[in-house]
């Protein structure tokens, strides 16, 4: 079974803190995604990434930049983080044809 | 890029019945459209999807259909169960599965005993 482990369950940031958040996959998936869940807007693609130290933007890359040094991590960073990044945040990564796998999500909040 | 509109936000059913969700999309290159449920406080996960070379498929009391001239795709669910009560996202994606999605913004759907 494919799992996708994301570091953290809960976050509490402060404002203007750079905040890292960790997702590994044990299943040697070359893509890896990062999601923002909002009420009633679904899952924001953030950035994704096909390969290792290659990243591509997403539609709402605004804030945030990432990091894949290793194929099977795959880090979000917030590089000063802000009240309006408070959100739940989604990893997931597939095999280039198979669907994406999702983790169980950090609930970051930003005070 | 490509835009996914989900309806209703909300959906609720008397168990037994059958609950409709539909999906439009813009991007008449999308060849992919994915299902994903998503219990409370529990990751999304992948329940039905189909290929822009299909009109319809089927996995026990779920059916997903896809008409490619209207763009558009819904998700049916048979003989709803209490354990169907979960939001429900669908997706949409220009390339094979693995590429990236674009998702709408989700149905909350509940079922009442």
């Amino acid at each position: 079974d494919v799992k996708v482990t994301q570091s953290s369950r809960y976050l509490v940031k402060r404002t203007g803190e750079k905040v890292f958040l960790e997702c590994v996959q044990d299943m040697d998936h070359e893509n890896m995604f990062w999601y923002r869940q909002d009420p009633g807007l679904g899952l924001r693609l953030i950035y994704f990434s096909y390969d290792v130290k290659m990243k591509e933007k997403g539609d709402i890359p605004e804030g945030y930049s990432v990091s894949r040094e290793k194929k099977e991590r795959f880090s979000l960073i917030l590089e000063s983080a802000s009240t309006n990044q408070t959100s739940m945040y989604l990893c997931a990564s597939s095999l280039s044809s198979q669907p994406q796998h999702f983790g169980d999500g950090t609930r970051l909040s930003i005070l | 890029g490509e835009n996914v509109e989900q309806h209703p936000s909300t959906l609720s059913v008397q168990e037994g019945d059958s609950a409709v969700i539909k999906c439009t999309y813009s991007d008449s290159a999308s060849n992919y459209f994915p299902w994903y449920k998503q219990e409370l406080g529990k990751r999304p996960q992948l329940i039905i999807d189909i290929r822009s070379n299909v009109g319809e498929k089927k996995d026990q009391r779920i059916a997903v259909t896809l008409n490619k001239t209207a763009k558009h795709f819904s998700l049916h669910i048979t003989e709803t169960q209490p354990e169907d009560s979960a939001v429900y996202f669908c997706a949409a994606s220009r390339q094979a599965a693995g590429n990236k999605l674009t998702f709408g913004g989700g149905t909350r759907v509940l079922v009442k005993p």
